[in-house]
């Protein structure tokens, strides 16, 4: 198992460009989850999908960002136009409400993260 | 709504030393709760969670923690640092033990030699 593979690792872009940051969850895995970590706002839940239904949206900062799951197999997070201030480490995690609940594989698994920089 | 205090947002103890992270959580219903470790330029990983069923719980890398419902704490403890523990460590509250987690601010543990 390759575990939740985050693209690209790194980011670096000018204000104004279009960002997508990509997600592949691990395989059988139907719940997936952006989050964002900053210094001053910690972790963030951005949004969350359900069988690649979004259920909450409500961490999503603006208009400006957009996610979606076409397939159980792929995510992404869409920032356009980027800014300065979302610049962030963004992590997409994946789960299942499958298997034993008291044991540590029942939860989520987390990405390495994509770091993005916008200047 | 649910939220998890992290006091001291670094702590330094010596390698062989006892580990104390602290955690308070706020939740209107039972909750789930977790920590989780973060190494640098790493993702989150699972250390240990509760789930309404044994109240001190046994993790990974020898760390547990128990849930105190009285103190709505869930301190996380390890009797011995090692070196390779030094990371950052984040406490989580869930009211659906899956789901929105909601994170605190993280504690940044520091081993001295």
């Amino acid at each position: 198992d390759a575990g939740v593979i985050q693209s690209p690792r790194h980011e670096v872009t000018e204000m104004g460009q279009e960002v997508t940051l990509r997600c592949k969850p691990i395989s059988g895995h139907d719940y997936l989850f952006w989050y964002r970590q900053t210094m001053m706002r910690g972790l963030e839940l951005l949004i969350y999908f359900n069988n690649n239904v979004p259920i909450d949206d409500s961490g999503m900062p603006e208009d400006r960002f957009s996610a979606k799951m076409p397939n159980a197999s792929f995510s992404t997070l869409k920032i356009q136009p980027s800014e300065p201030r979302d610049s962030a480490v963004y992590f997409c995690a994946s789960g299942s409400r499958g298997g034993e609940v008291r044991t540590l594989s029942y939860g989520y698994t987390f990405g390495s993260g994509t770091r993005l920089t916008v200047v | 709504a649910q939220s998890v205090t992290q006091l001291g947002s670094h702590v330094s103890v010596s390698e062989g030393a006892l580990v104390l992270l602290r955690c308070n959580y706020s939740s209107s219903v039972p909750p789930y709760l977790f920590w989780y470790v973060q190494y640098p330029n790493q993702g989150l990983q699972l250390l240990l969670k509760y789930t309404s069923a044994a109240t001190l719980v046994k993790g990974i890398n020898g760390f547990e923690a128990e849930f105190k419902k009285s103190e709505t704490s869930f301190h996380l403890t390890k009797p011995s640092a090692h070196m390779s523990d030094a990371a950052e460590y984040f406490c989580a509250v869930s009211n659906t033990g899956f789901q929105k987690l909601v994170f605190g601010t993280g504690t940044r543990l520091l081993v001295s030699p």
